[in-house]
């Protein structure tokens, strides 16, 4: 089964700093890994996919993840916070079957302090 | 862009009683799907339909539970009985065609069971 973690429950920094937020995966196979964002009472809003190739990926509002095999990660990063990034971010694994259905970690929430 | 779009948005209802969650999917999308969230916490997924029937289903998503896409644009979920822990937010989500390609998230219904 296939299954991600997201270890912090909340992360807080400072605008203009950089960011990260973790996520590690268990998968048997090779992984697709996701990230969304969710934003206060809207639907979750795709940001960047890992599916094969760079180990990292550039996605919406400046976003990058770096894909780690030997320590099974996702981290998501972005070099310079915006107050605007404080979201709910969540870390996704998709699974092998045609459907390709997405497991959610618990979620990360960003505050970016101005 | 397109969207996908869920209504109502918000729904009361009184326990026991049956609610029809509705969804209309990007027009070319193949593969559809139901996840809930309860409380802005973890979002889990209930089930995935693909070629008018479901592709696979969550522990989660009991006899209680139906999907249905009665016509070329419709995708409902049917609560047949609901109880007081079925208050959630319904996420809708569709995608199309291809190996990992992102799934898109309808902004919600919230169901409320009193």
């Amino acid at each position: 089964a296939q299954s991600v973690a997201q270890p912090e429950d909340q992360v807080n920094v400072a605008e203009g700093n950089p960011l990260t937020v973790k996520c590690t995966y268990s998968v048997s196979g090779n992984p697709y890994l996701f990230w969304y964002v969710q934003y206060p009472n809207r639907g979750l809003q795709f940001l960047l996919k890992y599916i094969t190739g760079d180990n990292l990926v550039k996605g919406s509002y400046g976003f990058e993840a770096e894909f780690n095999k030997s320590q099974t990660s996702f981290h998501l990063k972005k070099p310079s916070a915006l107050v605007s990034d404080s979201a709910l971010y969540f870390c996704a694994v998709s699974d092998q079957t045609g459907a390709n259905n997405l497991f959610f970690g618990t979620g990360t929430r960003l505050t970016v302090i101005p | 862009e397109p969207e996908v779009t869920q209504t109502p948005s918000h729904q009361v209802t009184q326990m026991g009683q049956e609610v029809i969650l509705r969804c209309v999917p990007i027009s070319n999308h193949l593969y559809f799907y139901w996840y809930r969230q309860i409380l802005g916490q973890k979002v889990e997924f209930l089930v995935s339909f693909y070629n008018n029937e479901i592709s696979e289903k969550s522990e989660i998503f009991d006899d209680q539970f139906s999907v249905e896409r009665p016509d070329g644009s419709n995708f409902t979920l049917k609560i047949r009985s609901t109880k007081l822990e079925d208050s959630a937010m319904y996420f809708c989500a569709s995608r199309p065609p291809g190996a990992g390609s992102p799934l898109h998230f309808g902004n919600g219904t919230r169901l409320t069971v009193t």
